[in-house]
Order: C-alpha cells, then sequence, then structure tokens
C-alpha cells in the first residue's frame, strides 16, 4: 500500500524559509516521480512541482519559481521541498502526491493527508 | 498554460437524481499518438486530500462507484454521478495531465437539494 507523510509544516513570519518532508512507503521510490500540490484555505488546487525519480528533471509552476526548491533523497524514500521568501499567499496545506506507476508520469493518484504552512506576522 | 474551466461552482440535486459537471479545457488535452485524453477527476471531502475518482477522461478507478462515470474527448468533459447519494457530497476537480504546469479546473461543489 502507498503511503505518503508529510511533515514539516508551520507557522512562519514572512520572508522566511520552511522545508518539507514527505516520508514514503509501499513503491519502489526511486523509479517514481514525484509532485508537490497545495491548497489555500478554502480555495481550489494548485500543483507546484515535479521531479523525476532519478532527480534529474524538474519542474515548477510560476508562482513557486525561484523561491522553492524540489529535491528527493531516494536513498531514504524521500521527497523534500525548500522554501524561501515565504509570502502571505503562500499559505495552504501542501500535499505530497505520487502517480500510480513507474511510467505515469504526471498522474497525481496517491496523495497525503498534507501538512499546513500558515505565513504570518 | 492549459486553463480548466469547470461549471457549474455549484450544484443541488435531489438525493438519487442525477449530477452533472463539466469542465473544458483551452486546448486539447487528447495525445493523438495513444488516443488518450488526459484528464482526471477527483472528489474533495472536507478536511480530506483529493481521492482519484477518473482518470483518461473515462476510466473509473479501482473501487469507485459505478454512479460515477467520465465523458468527453479532446477540451469539453464531463463527470456525471448517475444517483446522487448523501456520501457523494464534496468537491469536484478536474484535472489535466497532458503537459506542465499541470492544472486544475476550479471546483464545483455538490449538495443535497
Amino acid at each position: 500500500e502507498v503511503q505518503l507523510v508529510e511533515s514539516g509544516g508551520d507557522l512562519i513570519e514572512p520572508g522566511g524559509s520552511l522545508r518539507l518532508s514527505c516520508a514514503t512507503s509501499g513503491f519502489t521510490f526511486s523509479t517514481f516521480s514525484m509532485n508537490w500540490v497545495r491548497q489555500a484555505p478554502g480555495k481550489g488546487l494548485e500543483w507546484l512541482s515535479y521531479i523525476s525519480g532519478s532527480g534529474n528533471t524538474i519542474y515548477y509552476a510560476d508562482s513557486v519559481k525561484g523561491r522553492f526548491t524540489i529535491s528527493r533523497d531516494n536513498a531514504k524514500s524521500s521527497l523534500y521541498f525548500q522554501m524561501s521568501f515565504l509570502r502571505p499567499e503562500d499559505t495552504a496545506v501542501y500535499y505530497c502526491v505520487s502517480p500510480p506507476s513507474s511510467g505515469a508520469n504526471f498522474r497525481l493518484d496517491y496523495w497525503g493527508q498534507g501538512t499546513l504552512v500558515t505565513v504570518s506576522p | 498554460d492549459i486553463v480548466m474551466t469547470q461549471s457549474p461552482d455549484s450544484l443541488a440535486v435531489s438525493l438519487g437524481e442525477r449530477a452533472t459537471i463539466n469542465c473544458k479545457s483551452s486546448q486539447s488535452i487528447l495525445y493523438n499518438s495513444n488516443n488518450k485524453n488526459y484528464l482526471t477527476w477527483y472528489q474533495q471531502k472536507p478536511g480530506q486530500p483529493p481521492k482519484l475518482l477518473i482518470y483518461w477522461a473515462s476510466t473509473r478507478e479501482s473501487g469507485v462507484p459505478d454512479r460515477f462515470s467520465g465523458s468527453g474527448s479532446g477540451t469539453e468533459f464531463t463527470l456525471t454521478i448517475s444517483s446522487l447519494q448523501a456520501e457523494d457530497v464534496a468537491v469536484y476537480y478536474c484535472q489535466q495531465y497532458y503537459t506542465t504546469p499541470l492544472t486544475f479546473g476550479g471546483g464545483t461543489k455538490v449538495e443535497i437539494k
């Protein structure tokens, strides 16, 4: 069974930094691409970033490009999201999301429970 | 970027009646080489992450009740709940995975009339 468990969410001041983690199990992590998706309170879903299984291919949404960095540690089956220069509009639940198989790169089938990031003075 | 537009924003349907949600993409998300539409439907209940219902526009995920169906091709898609049950009250999202940035529709809130 695929399990994705996010952690690292916190209350942080504008301009600050935070690192989110996603611990995974139940699949061969190193062969799967991974994604981060967020949802602001009461709002819709916003895809933020993709990383290939090897880590060699990375994509970002314009809203976070240059401020956030996705990375992975395949030895630890873990995904990370380094968030810098945080803004109040980054306040959201952040989800770690995986595809159903190693070949289905952009499918968003499995979701963690999410971790809440609140950016406020 | 591919813009996904859902309608209506909200929908109130009587128990046992049909609910229909529409989703339009700003460009075709049909990949000609495999004749597949790169579209997914999700259901989200309060306090929970989205749950996958439909992928490839019309393939039901394992375990999803058969009252949920997806249809459409190219740029216009529909999610139909054939007989609304109380547990179907939720927000429904469409999403394209044809290309990055991956994009979602704004969501449709389904309630009981």
